[in-house]
C-alpha cells in the first residue's frame, strides 16, 4: 500500500490566490513526521515545512502552512498569495519513527498563472 | 559553506557497463541516502547509510550497491547498467535520524542508459 498519496498530478492557480496541495498518509506508528519539498524546474529539492505527529499546532513557514488533520491522516500544504516562482513540483514525504528514511509521494505539479 | 555535491551531473552509458555515481557532503552528516526520480513515481529510495561501514537496502535496491568508507562519501554503483535504470539520481544527507531531521539533497545526476 502507498504510504504517501498525492492525488493531484497537476494543479493551476491564479497569481495572488491561495492553493491547497493534498497529501494523505498511511501509518500505524504513533510517532511520525511529515515534510513538504519543492522542486522547481532547475531540479533541486528544497525543504519547505515540517509537521510532527505530536505537534499540537499546524506548522507555518512564511507563506506556507500545513493543514494537519491527524484523524483523517492528511497533511495538506497551503500556499497563500501564490507567486509565479511557486510554479514547481511539490512532494509530500513521511518519516515513520526515528532512524528511518523519508518516503515520498509521487508529487503534484503546480502551475501559477499570471 | 557546507554542501552536498554529486558527480557527474550528466552521464550517458551503455547497457551492461558498470557505472559509479559520486556523492560528497561537507556537513559531516552521519546519514546519507540515494533516491531515484522517475516520472509518475516520485522519489524512491535505493540505499541508505547511517554511518561508516553501515549500508541498508531501500525500496528499489536491485542492481545497485553502495559502500561507506568515510563520513563524507556514499558512491552508488550500478553493477551492470540496464535501460530501466535511466533516471535522475539524488543523493541526500541528514545530521541525525531524529524524527524532525530534514534531509538535504544534492543537485542530482541524470543518467541515460542506451
Amino acid at each position: 500500500a502507498q504510504k504517501i498519496t498525492q492525488t493531484q498530478p497537476g494543479m493551476f492557480v491564479q497569481e495572488k490566490e491561495a492553493v491547497t496541495l493534498d497529501c494523505t498518509y498511511d501509518t500505524s506508528d504513533p510517532s511520525y513526521g511529515l515534510f513538504w519539498y519543492k522542486q522547481p524546474s532547475s531540479g533541486e529539492m528544497i525543504f519547505l515545512i515540517y509537521q510532527g505527529s505530536y505537534d499540537q499546532q499546524n506548522a507555518t513557514e512564511g507563506r506556507y502552512s500545513l493543514n494537519f488533520q491527524k484523524a483523517r491522516k492528511s497533511a495538506n500544504l497551503v500556499i497563500s498569495a501564490s507567486q509565479l516562482g511557486d510554479s514547481a513540483m511539490y512532494f509530500c514525504a513521511m518519516r515513520e519513527g526515528r532512524n528511518t528514511p523519508l518516503v515520498f509521494g509521487k508529487g503534484t505539479r503546480l502551475s501559477v498563472i499570471a | 559553506d557546507a554542501e552536498i555535491t554529486q558527480s557527474p551531473r550528466h552521464k550517458i552509458t551503455e547497457t551492461g557497463r558498470q557505472v559509479t555515481l559520486a556523492c560528497h557532503q561537507t556537513w559531516n552528516h552521519n546519514n546519507m541516502f540515494w533516491y531515484r526520480q522517475d516520472l509518475g513515481h516520485g522519489l524512491r529510495l535505493i540505499h541508505y547509510s547511517y554511518g561508516v561501514q553501515d549500508t541498508n537496502k531501500g525500496e528499489v535496491s536491485d542492481g545497485y550497491s553502495v559502500s561507506r568508507s568515510n563520513t563524507e562519501d556514499l558512491p552508488l554503483t550500478l553493477e551492470s547498467a540496464a535501460s530501466s535504470q535511466t533516471s535522475v539520481y539524488f543523493c541526500a544527507s541528514s545530521e541525525s535520524a531524529g524524527l524532525e531531521e530534514t534531509q538535504y539533497f544534492g543537485p542530482g545526476t541524470r543518467l541515460l542508459v542506451l
